[in-house]
This record gives C-alpha cells, sequence and structure tokens, in this order.
C-alpha cells in the first residue's frame, strides 16, 4: 500500500496569512506516460463530510477559491492557502488515487491563531 | 442536484453486522463508482472499497476482505454496505462517495459528491 504522511498534523496562523500543508508519498504517484500524479487534497469541517478542492495535484475542483493552490510531483506535495479565511477552519487530507487500496494521510487541523 | 443520501446511525453489539445503504439521485446511477470511506474516531480517513453500479463488481482493502459485502439495486438508484463480524474498532462514520470520472476513463480514484455519513457504533 503508499502510504501517505502529511506535516504538520496541526498548524495555526493568523487570518489573512498563507498556511502551507506538505504531504509525502511512499512511491511516486506519477503516471509518466500522461505525466499527471494520481493526487487529491480534501477539506473536512466537522459534521461534514468530507469536500474535495484540487485533483491531478494542482487542479482545483469547480466553485474551489482560488486562494487555494496544489503544487508537487512524484513523491512531494504541497496544498497552500494564500490568505487564510475564517471558513478555512477544518482538517486537511491528502490522497492517491495511483493505485487500489486508495490512501489518505492522517489529516492536518487548520486553526486561527 | 446530485445527492447522495445514507441510512441513519446503527448501534450494533461485537459481532454483529450492518447494512449501510446510500441512494443515488441527480444523475445516471450506472456511470460512476460509488465508494465507500470511513472515519473513525481519533482517527484519518480510510478507503472501504468501491463498486461498479453497471457491472456489480467490487474490490475493497485487503484488511476489509472475507467481511465486506457491496452490493448495489440499479431499479432504486442505491448502493449498500454490509460488514460483518464487527469489532469496536470498525466503530466510525461510514460515507458513500462518488468517482470523479465516468466508467470507461482512463483513470479513477478521486470523489467528487460525498453521502452525509452514517455513525455506525460498536459496542457490547
Amino acid at each position: 500500500d503508499i502510504v501517505m504522511t502529511q506535516s504538520p498534523d496541526s498548524l495555526a496562523v493568523s487570518l489573512g496569512e498563507r498556511a502551507t500543508i506538505s504531504c509525502k508519498s511512499s512511491q511516486s504517484v506519477l503516471y509518466s506516460a500522461i505525466n499527471k500524479n494520481y493526487f487529491a487534497w480534501y477539506q473536512q469541517k466537522p459534521g461534514q463530510p468530507p469536500k474535495l478542492l484540487i485533483y491531478w495535484a494542482s487542479t482545483r475542483e469547480s466553485g474551489v477559491p482560488d486562494r487555494f493552490s496544489g503544487s508537487g510531483s512524484g513523491t512531494d506535495f504541497s496544498l497552500t492557502i494564500s490568505s487564510l479565511q475564517a471558513e478555512d477552519v477544518a482538517v486537511y487530507y491528502c490522497q492517491q488515487y495511483y493505485s487500489t487500496p486508495y490512501t489518505f494521510g492522517q489529516g492536518t487541523k487548520l486553526e486561527i491563531k | 442536484q446530485v445527492q447522495l443520501v445514507q441510512s441513519g446511525a446503527e448501534v450494533k453489539k461485537p459481532g454483529a453486522s450492518v447494512k449501510v445503504s446510500c441512494k443515488a439521485s441527480g444523475y445516471t446511477f450506472t456511470d460512476y463508482y460509488l465508494h465507500w470511506v470511513r472515519l473513525a474516531p481519533g482517527q484519518g480517513l480510510e478507503w472501504v472499497g468501491r463498486i461498479s453500479p453497471n457491472s456489480g463488481g467490487t474490490d475493497s482493502t485487503p484488511q476489509f476482505q472475507g467481511r465486506i459485502t457491496m452490493t448495489r439495486d440499479t431499479s432504486i438508484t442505491t448502493a449498500y454496505l454490509e460488514l460483518s463480524s464487527l469489532r469496536s474498532d470498525d466503530t466510525a462514520v461510514y460515507y458513500c462517495a462518488r468517482d470523479l470520472w465516468v466508467l470507461g476513463s482512463r483513470w479513477y480514484g478521486a470523489f467528487d459528491v460525498w453521502g452525509q455519513g452514517t455513525m455506525v457504533t460498536v459496542s457490547s
């Protein structure tokens, strides 16, 4: 199984400041033949199901604000929120869909400082 | 609108079975994989398995094989997850989620529409 490891486990950032979450996979999730990383980010707020933010490592899902961006390739990825808003408080998960069983990171809890 | 609506909370004793349903609406049910993902207390998200509503074919995480049955009823656009020989560590919120890409795509495995979740509590 591909192991996904996020850092940090929790993060406190001031409103309007930048927040960055990292995720590392135990093996590459880049399918080089089509140059696509089989990698996604989700946001989960308390009492709600997860919400897809980004897939293909950097493609924003429809309706996701452009302050959210994803980057990285191979085994190292990051999610950046350029200017933190109060509604961004949530747990964020990375996920690989390169191979089954699909696996998630352990989650990063983002709070307001 | 595209929607997945799950059945209500369940409380089961160890060793029992539970069956959770997921009713799909707003799209062609047989066009997309349906996945099951769980979130246990204090844990992260865990993919449980998936079903092709078109063929009925399934696959799941190895740790669940032998205990898990995924089925669907296309006439009522509903998928089911049954988990048997329940243990206390099966206590979790179970979500169904639709695959982002239509069946027949070259890729699968991101989840764009989620059910509201079903809390399954296993306790003696």
